[in-house]
């Protein structure tokens, strides 16, 4: 399978505990994105990454939440000292630069619920 | 800023019959992008149909359609002869063009089930 993958899909956690989280993109791409979505809402911006550079940031990301993608391939979203709040599905996308829509592909997301 | 508006929180259609999904936008940018994806139970997103702001014909693909009309701001998503395995979320969205900005801003979604 040469889609989105993420790891793991489902982590439950205690408040107060860091939490990270794997994004593989298709391999080809060079951009890829970070949503957010709670329970009967769509999916929100939080960051994306052309090749390792983070471009662009939501004021949705607080200081507890860093991104990385450090060789232009895989990224990690870590969420520190986790709150009740912060539960939602994250999702992960990629896409590649010059499509002319630049149609992003999306995983299958991570389930976090914060006790 | 981009606000997309989907006021059907949910449809029910008898199978193999047509339905329309209601999708209105506000933006102030020239260009820009519109997609519709399908979120199934199993939660992964599933691009179904983009229609850029400068497209003069509606899009199409396969059973799915694009009804645009810009003066109204709205981009409306046609299913033809609906399946039983098109029950769903779907998510209306929409993407800025212009160079740096690449997120989409997504509606709340609609809630499609399909009636044997």
């Amino acid at each position: 399978d040469t889609g989105v993958s993420q790891d793991p899909r489902h982590k439950i956690t205690k408040r107060g505990q860091n939490v990270t989280f794997r994004c593989d993109p298709i391999s080809e791409h060079n951009r890829l994105y970070w949503y957010r979505q709670t329970l009967g809402q769509g999916p929100e911006f939080l960051t994306y990454f052309q090749n390792e550079a983070q471009l662009e940031k939501s004021r949705l990301l607080s200081d507890r939440f860093s991104a990385e993608r450090p060789k232009g391939s895989f990224s990690t979203l870590e969420i520190q000292r986790t709150e009740q709040g912060d539960s939602a599905m994250y999702l992960c996308a990629s896409s590649f630069m010059g499509k002319s829509y630049n149609e992003q592909f999306f995983g299958p997301g991570t389930r976090l619920t914060v006790l | 800023a981009q606000k997309i508006t989907q006021t059907q929180p949910g449809m029910f259609v008898q199978e193999k019959e047509a339905v329309t999904l209601d999708c209105t936008y506000d933006t102030s940018d020239q260009s820009y992008g519109l997609f519709w994806y399908k979120q199934p139970s199993s939660g992964e997103m599933i691009f179904l149909i983009y229609q850029g702001s400068y497209d003069e014909q509606n899009a199409t693909e396969g059973r799915y359609s694009l009804n645009f009309q810009k003066a109204r701001k709205s981009a409306n998503l046609v299913i033809s002869a609906s399946q039983l395995g098109d029950s769903a979320m779907y998510f209306c969205a929409m993407r800025s063009i212009i160079q740096g900005a690449q997120k989409l801003v997504f509606g709340q979604g609609t809630r499609l089930t399909i009636n044997p």
